[in-house]
């Protein structure tokens, strides 16, 4: 039970910005939005979470709307290690045991 | 590198074999997670651990077994699997369960055959 929506895959080309979109239009309020991505033969890798203000961090900023139906994950210049999947996941902070993580966006920066 | 490191990489198996997948962290984690990633499928959580004690089970089938012998170390222990259980085996461990960044290793392929 993902509760989450996103295209299943996107194009950037290499140096520009790769905003990948996610729609959680049944969050709750108490639900923050996490994002993970999973390079091909690795594991899952956490990017960045955030409940309802845009946060960043060194690998990518989250931008979460007003009504917190959908958010952005901005990668600001995507280089090809950038390749990868990318998942958003809502979940209640600290509580639960596991990530629904469901098909996330396949990226494929372009040279 | 995450410091959660998975043996063996790869495995081939057949179905009346038993064979052993083992995880290692060395993060001071106490939670550990066992996941499945079939193909074309999302990730599946399996098992979960916390402090050495089982906290869930996802409706797994006995054909596969956790151990958790400390908090360093989990095992999946398996027998007599089905060629559908080929998969990409994942473990990950977080400082508590719940906490929002869970480090992933890199899994173990496994082929039942």
């Amino acid at each position: 039970d993902a509760k989450t929506t996103q295209p299943p895959s996107m194009d950037c080309a290499e140096g520009r910005a790769a905003n990948l979109p996610c729609n959680h239009s049944t969050i709750s309020g108490n639900e923050y939005v996490y994002w993970y991505r999973q390079i091909h033969s690795q594991g899952p890798q956490y990017i960045i979470h955030g409940l309802k203000n845009n946060e960043t961090n060194e690998m990518a900023s989250l931008i979460i709307t007003e009504d917190r139906k959908s958010s952005t994950l901005i990668l600001p210049h995507a280089t090809l290690r950038d390749t990868a999947v990318y998942y958003c996941i809502v979940r209640p902070f600290n509580t639960g045991n596991q990530f629904y993580f469901g098909t996330g966006t396949s990226l494929t920066v372009i040279p | 590198e995450t410091g959660v490191t998975q043996t063996p990489r790869h495995l081939v198996m057949g179905m009346t074999n038993k064979k052993s997948l083992k995880c290692e962290q060395h993060l001071g984690h106490n939670a550990m997670y066992w996941y499945k990633q079939s193909a074309k499928k999302p990730l599946e959580l399996m098992f979960v651990y916390s402090l050495e004690e089982r906290v869930e089970n996802n409706s797994v089938p006995s054909r596969f077994s956790p151990e958790c012998p400390n908090s360093s170390h989990l095992f999946l222990h398996l027998h007599t699997l089905q060629p559908e259980d080929s998969a990409l085996y994942l473990c990950a461990s977080s400082q508590q369960t719940g906490d929002p960044e869970a480090f992933f290793g890199q899994g173990t392929r496994l082929t039942v055959v």
